[in-house]
């Protein structure tokens, strides 16, 4: 089975200074990553995209992801913070098996951007 | 504007009563999705459908049912056999092969 971990409940930055946010994978064959934030009793907004090709992904509002496939992590990383980027945000691998193609998420990570 | 659309946006349910949540997409998009949201634990597949008239059980589907008798709608039934039906639903949508899923933004069901 396909699956994603986030080892970190909250992580918490102050404005101005780069942020991580943790993932890492574990999957037969090549994988899809994904990358979604979610505010408040919202869905989730699409942030970037893992499929193939450069391993630095660059996505929406500032952030990136590395795909490493040594580690097998997908961090997501922003240069610098704003208090606006406080959210939870989701890491997801492509399911490929015979249960088609969901989303396994991970259990999601809280991020808190302090003046 | 193309999108995915969950209704209502909050339910109450009584004990014992079965409820249906909405979920329509104007994507074309072939592959519909059903997520249950609880706090800390991610979410968790409930059904999904790679095609119209054609579904599967995900990791958590007892006490639930859908159907998908059009390509835009997959609607989800939390029956009174889901023994913990509040939490957070969300739906969503992808082409085939899972190159992209958009999500709605969410139906908050709770238990009264």
């Amino acid at each position: 089975a396909q699956s994603v971990a986030q080892p970190e409940d909250q992580v918490n930055v102050a404005e101005g200074n780069p942020l991580t946010v943790k993932c890492t994978y574990s999957v037969s064959g090549n994988p899809y990553l994904f990358w979604y934030v979610q505010y408040p009793n919202r869905g989730l907004q699409f942030l970037l995209k893992y499929i193939t090709g450069d391993n630095l992904v660059k996505g929406s509002y500032g952030f990136e992801a590395e795909f490493n496939k040594s580690q097998t992590s997908f961090h997501l990383k922003k240069p610098s913070a704003l208090v606006s980027d406080s959210a939870l945000y989701f890491c997801a691998v492509r399911e490929n098996s015979n249960s088609g193609y969901a989303l396994n998420f991970g259990k999601g990570t809280s991020l808190l951007v302090t003046p | 504007d193309g999108g995915i659309t969950q209704s209502p946006k909050y339910l109450f349910r009584k004990e014992g009563q079965n409820v249906t949540l909405s979920c329509e997409q104007n994507l074309n998009h072939d592959a519909m999705y059903w997520y249950r949201q609880d706090p800390g634990q991610g979410l968790r597949l409930i059904y999904y459908s790679q095609i119209v008239n054609d579904f599967q059980k995900g990791d958590i589907a007892e006490g639930y049912s859908v159907s998908r008798e059009k390509k835009e709608s997959f609607p989800l039934t939390v029956t009174s056999a889901q023994k913990n039906p509040t939490a957070f639903y969300l739906c969503a949508s992808s082409p085939r092969g899972g190159s992209g899923y958009t999500f709605g933004s969410g139906t908050r069901l709770t238990v009264v």
